[in-house]
């Protein structure tokens, strides 16, 4: 059964930093891209990130960028999305999700973590 | 940027209604690399459609897909109470990926 699991959410203060953890189980993690996908509070999807399966690409959506890094231990089979420099805009719940090419679909996503950045 | 704009933003229906959730996009999506995701409150967000018409693994023949180029149709034939959630587009065939704003099915 595949599995994904996200952790490490909580209550940060602006201007701090957040690291959340996608555990992976039930497929062979190194051969699937994988993404951040976040929602705030009452808002729609947005895309933030994704890595390629051996983690030698990587993106970030514009508001992210130079803030958040993704990263992936294989080895571990988990993902990971580093947030330094934390807005309140930033708050929501991110989820994790995975991707078998470049042009396919998100097949399957995980629960979610929530990040609060407030003071 | 490609920007997927759903209507309507809220759909107020009865079990066993049809529905038709509508997405368009500012500019023509690459080989119809557009899917549709069901979310329920507190739950991960599902895969129904990709390519813009094929139905994924498990998902029910009352949802369906259509379109292509800038206009894209979700519908499910006879609604399910457990259907009643917020449906997403996504185009994936440029990045950044994008989602649209969502549309809320509501039980009337």
């Amino acid at each position: 059964e595949v599995q994904l699991v996200e952790s490490g959410g909580g209550l940060v203060q602006p201007g701090g930093s957040l690291r959340l953890s996608c555990a992976a189980s039930g497929f062979t993690f190194s051969n699937y891209w994988m993404h951040w996908v976040r929602q705030a509070p009452g808002k729609g999807l947005v895309w933030v990130s994704l890595t390629s399966g051996d983690g030698s690409s990587t993106t970030y959506a514009d508001s992210v960028k130079g803030r958040f890094t993704i990263s992936r231990d294989n080895a571990k089979n988990t993902l990971y999305l580093q947030m330094n420099s934390l807005r309140a805009e930033d708050t929501a719940v991110y989820y994790c999700a995975k991707q078998f090419r470049y042009f396919d679909p998100f097949d399957y996503w995980g629960q979610g973590t929530l990040v609060t950045v407030s003071s | 940027e490609i920007v997927l704009t759903q209507s309507p933003g809220t759909l107020s229906l009865s079990p066993g209604e049809r529905a038709t959730l509508s997405c368009r996009a500012s500019q023509s999506v690459s080989s119809s690399y557009l899917a549709w995701y069901q979310h329920k409150p507190g739950q991960a967000p599902r895969l129904l459609i990709y390519g813009a018409s094929s139905r994924a693994t498990g998902i029910p023949d009352r949802f369906s897909g259509s379109g292509s180029g800038t206009d894209f149709t979700l519908t499910i034939s006879r609604l399910e109470p457990e259907d009643f959630a917020v449906y997403y587009c996504q185009q994936y065939g440029s990045s950044p990926y994008t989602f649209g704003q969502g549309t809320k099915l509501e039980i009337k």
